[in-house]
């Protein structure tokens, strides 16, 4: 069972064009909420984070809008350039009594054409 | 600073051969993961542990066993290779809650 649900899969955005990426998830006492970015034959790089008592953060062109109520979160991709083309996941993280669980979404393959 | 290491990069198995996975970390984390890389399923967390000699189960933990061995070092063990465990398995390290998680290089295993 899916904990976070991610959405699109796939996603073909033009240069200069805005990127979304949709997370969903269940469990409210989920309390960080970070976006992952990940290139071919490497390991997934922390690129923005957000905790619940936040509706948006923004970092250059990247923005995370969260949405407590609806239990949704999404991330921005602002003027989407080709090197920003990669897979990204959210996630979410809680504390559990073994430690702190960080639980990711499937993954949205990003690609940014000229 | 090396950050998290994992060996070995590549191995193929045979089905029923066993295998150690071995991470480990020189940024002082407390927390430390074990994931698997799948098309189409994203990462899915194998097990984590919260500090030495303490273990939890993630998502996907049948097939597998780990061992905190100190601070450093989070190994994740294969009994009894299946083809159903050809991946890419990734380990991570955060110093604790709601802060980065830093990963690892990935290990490709392929169980024929």
């Amino acid at each position: 069972q899916q904990q976070v649900k991610q959405s699109p899969q796939s996603l073909i955005v033009q240069k200069g064009g805005i990127s979304i990426i949709n997370c969903a998830y269940e469990n409210t006492a989920f309390d960080y909420f970070p976006w992952y970015q990940q290139f071919p034959g490497k390991g997934p790089a922390l690129l923005i984070a957000i905790r619940p008592d936040v509706s948006e953060k923004k970092e250059g062109r990247f923005t995370i809008s969260f949405n407590k109520s609806a239990k949704q979160f999404s991330l921005h991709i602002m003027d989407s350039q080709p090197g920003d083309s990669a897979t990204y996941f959210c996630a979410a993280s809680i504390e559990t009594g073994g430690g702190n669980k960080l639980t990711f979404g499937t993954g949205t393959q990003l690609k940014v054409e000229l | 600073n090396a950050g998290v290491t994992q060996t070995p990069k590549f191995q193929v198995l045979k089905t029923g051969q066993s295998m150690t996975l071995q991470c480990a970390q020189d940024m002082n984390h407390n927390s430390m993961y074990w994931y698997r890389q799948d098309p189409g399923m994203g990462l899915r967390l194998i097990y984590y542990s919260a500090s030495e000699g303490t273990t939890d189960k993630g998502e996907v933990p049948n097939g597998y066993n780990v061992s905190r061995l100190n601070k450093r070092e989070f190994s994740l063990r294969l009994e009894s290779a299946a083809p159903s465990q050809t991946s890419v398995y990734f380990c991570a390290s955060r110093k604790g809650a709601n802060t980065e998680a830093f990963f690892g290089q990935g290990t490709r295993l392929t169980v024929v």
